[in-house]
């Protein structure tokens, strides 16, 4: 089957760095990608990994390695803003099926 | 450019009655549509997917049903609602070729 593991919750400072990490075990495997979540609001999407190495868009980076099935979201100098829901996502094979991680919940702190 | 509508934004029903929620898309063609439920402080439960008009793959079995009547319309419906279908559901649509899945606003469902 398909499965995705997070972390649940994420604690840090405003500035800060923090890591989300992701696990995944799929059939077949079309990439990883990465949304954001405001409470009350519609998931977004933040980043997408197709091949192993590191992504960056601005203060979001996504990593990505296909040999240990894993890949991580580093938000840097992080903003009360960016207190939110992460989610991890993977099509399952080249059915259409998209599933997503439990999802991560950060909390920015002053 | 291309838009998601969902409808209603919240959506309070009685136990045992029944539930239709649609969502349509504009600005693309054969999109794969998907209807997500997350509880509150939870995941996003993949509900149903299509991939075409008439293919609706389930997920869980559950008191839910989809339909894809046009190429840009998903609908989720129940005949009888349970308590446990209270939560918040997600229209979303994915095209062929692109990564990135986009989301309607949801409709927070309340089942008393």
């Amino acid at each position: 089957g398909q499965s995705l593991e997070q972390p649940s919750e994420v604690t840090a400072v405003e500035g800060a760095i923090v890591q989300i990490n992701c696990t995944y075990q799929t059939s077949g495997f079309y990439g990883l990608s990465w949304y954001q979540q405001h409470d009350g609001g519609a998931p977004t999407f933040l980043s997408y990994n197709a091949l192993d190495g590191l992504e960056e868009t601005g203060r979001f980076s996504s990593f990505l390695s296909r040999s240990d099935s894993y890949g991580y979201l580093l938000l840097q100098e992080l903003q009360m803003k960016d207190s939110a829901s992460y989610f991890c996502a993977v099509p399952s094979g080249n059915t259409g099926k998209l599933i997503f991680g439990q999802g991560t919940t950060l909390q920015v702190k002053p | 450019s291309q838009t998601i509508h969902q409808w209603p934004a919240t959506l309070v029903q009685p136990v045992g009655s029944p539930l239709s929620l649609e969502c349509t898309v504009e600005g693309t063609s054969n999109p794969n549509l998907y209807w997500y439920r997350q509880a509150a402080g939870r995941g996003l439960q993949l509900l149903f997917y299509s991939v075409g008009i008439g293919q609706i793959s389930s997920e869980v079995p559950q008191n839910l049903s989809a339909s894809r009547p046009q190429d840009r319309q998903f609908i989720l419906s129940s005949k009888k609602l349970l308590l446990s279908d209270s939560g918040f559901y997600l229209c979303a649509w994915r095209g062929g070729g692109i990564t990135e899945a986009f989301f309607g606003q949801g409709t927070r469902l309340t089942v008393v």
